[in-house]
Parts: C-alpha cells; structure tokens; sequence
C-alpha cells in the first residue's frame, strides 16, 4: 500500500498547456521531492522542499515551479508544457531510514 | 566527473549465479550510502543501506571502501525475479543540504 501518492499516472498534453502533476504523502515527512527521469537515464533532482513554505531548485535545471503550503503536498506546475518536458517525473519523500518514492507521472507533450 | 558512476552493464546472468555490482563516488564527505532496485518503469525501491562494516540482507551484501571512495553489492544464488536495474545512491554532504544523488544505475538480467 503506497503512502505517497502521485497523479495523474500517465499525461498526454498539447504543447502550450498548462499542467500541475500532484504529489501527495500520508507519512507526516518534512523533506520532499521531485526528480526527473527519461527512459534508461539516471534521477535528476528538479526540486525539494524541506518544509512548508521551503522551495529549492534541484541540480537540473527545470521550466517547472513548485510550492508546499502543506506538509502532505508538494505539487509541481509547468505553465506552459513543450515537447522537450516529456519525461518521468517522480516525486519522493523522506525521513532518516531513507526516500520513498510514488509511483510516478509519465508525462508526454505532443 | 560523474557524482557517482556505475558499469551501466547489462549484466546477463543464469539463474544461480553470483553477480558484484560497483560503484564509486567523488564527494568524499559523504555520509550515507544505499542501494536501490529499479524496476523496468517503475520507481526506485530501497534495498539496502551500505554501512561501513559491510551488511548482509540475505542474499545481498554490500560493502563499502570510505578510503578509495568505493561501495558494492553482491547478490548470490540470483533468481529470475533480481533482474532490474540496481541503482548506487551517495548523501551530497556538505553540498545541496545533503540531498541524494543516484547513479545511473547497471542493469541486471536474470536469465533461467
């Protein structure tokens, strides 16, 4: 039973949209995440949160904004969604024995 | 330099065999270290924490070398149900709040 939850599962968008992937966990973590992945490529961090109100930009640079106004959600926007977005997004959250990540939005922009 | 590099493989194995993954990291204030199993389209899992005196989790030891910036993983007995791909994980202490950095993970293929 997963404790972090992420929709939509899959997204298929027109170019120039506007998208909000959610990210929602139930196990009380301050620290959240959210990574990128494309297809037999490694994680990159796009943003984390270490609290509510605490944003910060990940290693990789992303068009994408994100907020924590409440502890349990950590959403992330693209305002206005490219083909160059299409990718895995993952959000995690973590604690001292370590990250668990949701299930992931796969995201194509046509 | 790569934060953390790994032999991308695939590695093909028949089923019973021993099979060591390694791993080396450039950030030697690191602290915490793990290794993850990823699954074709699905999102990584933990499988074990790496401590310095090494750790075994039945089939599965890990180990780690802080001198020469080093970790590995060994799976023995390997069933079709290990191929995935196993990712190295490293804290960026001291960098980034201490975030993890996954490498890019060698794929593992179990075969009967």
């Amino acid at each position: 039973e997963a404790d972090i939850y992420q929709t939509p599962r899959y997204l298929v968008i027109g170019t120039g949209k506007k998208i909000t992937l959610e990210c929602s966990q139930t196990m009380g973590h301050d620290k959240m995440y959210w990574y990128q992945q494309d297809p037999g490529m490694e994680l990159h961090l796009i943003h984390y949160s270490y609290g509510v109100n605490s944003t910060e930009k990940g290693d990789l640079s992303s068009e994408s904004t994100v907020s924590r106004i409440r502890t349990e959600h950590f959403p992330l926007t693209l305002e206005s969604a490219r083909p160059s977005h299409t990718s895995q997004y993952l959000c995690a959250s973590s604690d001292f024995y370590g990250y668990t990540f949701g299930s992931g939005t796969r995201l194509t922009v046509v | 330099r790569k934060e953390v590099e790994q032999d991308p493989g695939p590695f093909n194995v028949p089923e019973g065999a021993t099979v060591a993954f390694n791993c080396t990291y450039s950030n030697s204030a690191s602290q915490s270290f793990f290794w993850y199993r990823q699954d074709c389209r699905k999102e990584p899992k933990l499988l074990m924490s790496v401590y310095s005196s090494g750790n075994e989790d039945g089939r599965f030891t890990a180990q780690l070398n802080r001198a020469s910036q080093y970790i590995s993983l060994l799976i023995r007995d390997s069933k079709l149900s290990d191929s995935a791909t196993y990712l190295c994980v490293v804290n960026d202490e001291g960098r980034s709040q201490g975030n993890l950095i996954f490498g890019k993970g060698t794929k593992l293929s179990v075969k009967p």
